[in-house]
């Protein structure tokens, strides 16, 4: 059974910070994924990642297969990416096993 | 862009009742997913349904729960007699293939509340 872990459970930041997400998972993985889930519960995907690096816009999600770690990071944070951060992997099975989120809050 | 819709947005209903989720999937996809999330809690796997059968559910799943896909468009969660516990946001997903890489795609969620 995958146990998914991440990093920092809530975080507030300044408008304009770097800010880094972490996750961790426990079992080799096919895939991880990133969601994004809003105050009015609503899920988005961010990214799936099997090896490497994405970019898309301001968010970049790096993935360490040997080392079981993923992080997402966003440049020049904004109060609209206030949000919940899910990180979610999938292997050998149909089913995403997710993490708790982690609350993000972006200040002006 | 082509996503996944459900509804309601919010069913209020009492203990013991029937409730009927529904979910519209991606229009060419060919996997569907219930997953649920307790409030404060992780978002947890339910069941997934590939060409008319639950390919494979989660030991929530229980005998309480049912899935359907009625017609070509709808996918449906049946809880038969709904519980306190069961209060919680349900969301529904897709996929065009079930190859490891590809990627799910999630409706805004339906949220619960057996009073």
């Amino acid at each position: 059974k995958n146990e998914v872990e991440q990093s920092p459970q809530n975080l507030t930041a300044q408008e304009g910070e770097f800010i880094t997400i972490n996750c961790s998972y426990s079992v080799g993985i096919s895939a991880l994924h990133w969601l994004q889930q809003h105050p009015g519960g609503g899920i988005v995907s961010l990214f799936m990642l099997s090896s490497g690096k994405k970019k898309h816009g301001r968010l970049i999600a790096t993935i360490n297969i040997q080392e079981k770690h993923s992080s997402l990071h966003i440049t020049a944070s904004h109060p609209r990416d206030s949000a919940v951060y899910i990180c979610a992997v999938r292997g050998g099975s149909e089913k995403l096993v997710f993490g708790k989120g982690m609350k993000l809050t972006v200040n002006p | 862009e082509p996503e996944v819709t459900q509804t309601p947005s919010h069913q209020v209903t009492q203990m013991g009742q029937e409730v009927i989720l529904r979910c519209v999937p991606i229009s060419n996809h060919l996997y569907f997913y219930w997953y649920r999330q307790i409030l404060g809690q992780k978002v947890e796997f339910l069941v997934s349904f590939y060409n008319n059968e639950i390919s494979e559910k989660s030991e929530i799943f229980d005998d309480q729960f049912s899935v359907e896909r009625p017609d070509g468009s709808n996918f449906t969660l049946k809880i038969r007699s709904t519980k306190l516990e069961d209060s919680a946001m349900y969301f529904c997903a897709s996929s065009e293939l079930n190859r490891e890489a590809d990627e799910q795609y999630f409706g805004p969620g339906t949220r619960l509340t057996v009073t």
